[in-house]
Formats: structure tokens, C-alpha cells, sequence
């Protein structure tokens, strides 16, 4: 089955940093890449997601880019927010009938004022 | 006006119990899922459920059994509770597989 591996597991910066979470997956056939935020006690909620015959996406301060070759794709939240402190997870789908999400082990982000 | 609801939010229960955690959802989705979020965070995929197909996960034993009354609910049943299936139960749903899905509140339960 499908494997995604996420880095960095926890990731601090300052207020107006930018900040890049990076994921690899294993099956090539994955072909939906969603980022979910989590805030503390909260429910994983949708960021940006992006699909395979796309290279990047882009909303407002955040962008998503997926490098189909590699087998990566990446977060990136500029001027961060102390706001954006949360958990953040990415995902890969499989483009079949039944395909699930899988999940990486997420991205606790820290931003301080 | 909630889209995917589950019941309880909390849950506290004896080992050897057995119970059921509610999800609704009223989106009009065809496809909904059980998720198990670890104290780890790491969020997993329990079971799927599609146009009355039912997927599991291998690696979820079968104490644990997902029950659809109709396409709108998927309940979930857990048998003979142990300590180690404390964690944070989500429900989630979306239109058809491989798209966005909404997640429900959270069920936390804890085995003691």
C-alpha cells in the first residue's frame, strides 16, 4: 500500500518566516495530495490540496508544489501567522474506486510572535 | 448545521466493554471512513465505506466492526474494549472517494 513519509515532525520559526513541510510517497499511482491543519483538540480541516497533473497551487499565503518524479510535494506557508500554530498533515490518494487517504505522521508548527 | 457530527465527544469505559460511537453526516457524500488518531498524533485509516462496499484495514482487528443503517451514518461498533484502543476516533466523509473529506468533532475515548 501507499507510504508517505513527512519532515519535519516539529518545525519553529518567527512570525513573517516562512515555513516548508516536505512529503514523499511511495505509489505512483497516488494522484490527490491534500494538506490538512489541526489545531489543538480541533478537527483536521482542508487547507490546499492538489492533484497529480498539476505542478503547483497556490492560496494566498499558502502554496502547495508536487514534483511527480520524485515522488515528493511540499507545503509552504509564507508570513507566517502565530494563527497558523497547529499540526499539519499531508496525504496521498490513490486514483482507484476505492481509494483512502493516507496520512503522514504530521508537523507540529510553531510560530512565535 | 454540522456536516459530519459524531456521538459522544467523550467517552469513558472499563476494559471488556463494548461500545458504539455515532457519525452523521448531511453532505448527500457517498463515501465515508473511520479514522483512529494515536496519542502520537498519527492519524489512521480504519474503514471505508462506498456505495455499501466496505473496505478494511487489514490491520484493524476485528473487534472493531463499522455499521451503516443507511448512506447518510456509519457507526461504530468496538467489542471487548482494551487499553490500547484508547485514542481519538474521527469520522470523516467526502463526495466520492479520492477527494476532500470533512471530518466530524472527534470521539476521544479512553479505557481504564
Amino acid at each position: 500500500g501507499e507510504n508517505v513519509e513527512q519532515h519535519p515532525s516539529t518545525l519553529s520559526v518567527q512570525e513573517g518566516d516562512s515555513a516548508v513541510i516536505k512529503c514523499t510517497y511511495s505509489d505512483s499511482a497516488s494522484n490527490y495530495f491534500p494538506w490538512y491543519k489541526q489545531e489543538l483538540g480541533k478537527r483536521p480541516q482542508l487547507i490546499i490540496d492538489i492533484r497529480s497533473n498539476v505542478g503547483e497551487k497556490k492560496d494566498q499565503r499558502i502554496a502547495v508544489t508536487l514534483n511527480k518524479t520524485a515522488k515528493h510535494f511540499s507545503l509552504h506557508i509564507t508570513e507566517t501567522q502565530p494563527e497558523d500554530s497547529a499540526v499539519y498533515f499531508c496525504a496521498a490518494s490513490i486514483g482507484s474506486g476505492y481509494s483512502t487517504l493516507t496520512f503522514g505522521k504530521g508537523t507540529m508548527l510553531l510560530v512565535s510572535p | 448545521d454540522t456536516a459530519v457530527s459524531q456521538t459522544p465527544k467523550y467517552l469513558v469505559t472499563q476494559m471488556g466493554n463494548d461500545k458504539s460511537i455515532k457519525c452523521e453526516q448531511n453532505l448527500g457524500h457517498d463515501t465515508m471512513y473511520w479514522y483512529k488518531q494515536d496519542s502520537k498524533k498519527f492519524l489512521k485509516i480504519m474503514f471505508s465505506y462506498n456505495n455499501k462496499e466496505l473496505i478494511i484495514n487489514e490491520t484493524v482487528p476485528n473487534r472493531f466492526s463499522p455499521k451503516s443503517p443507511d448512506k447518510a451514518h456509519l457507526n461504530l461498533h468496538i467489542n471487548s474494549l482494551e487499553l490500547g484502543d484508547s485514542a481519538v476516533y474521527f469520522c470523516a466523509s467526502s463526495p466520492v472517494p479520492n477527494t476532500e473529506a470533512f471530518f466530524g468533532q472527534g470521539t476521544r475515548l479512553t479505557v481504564v
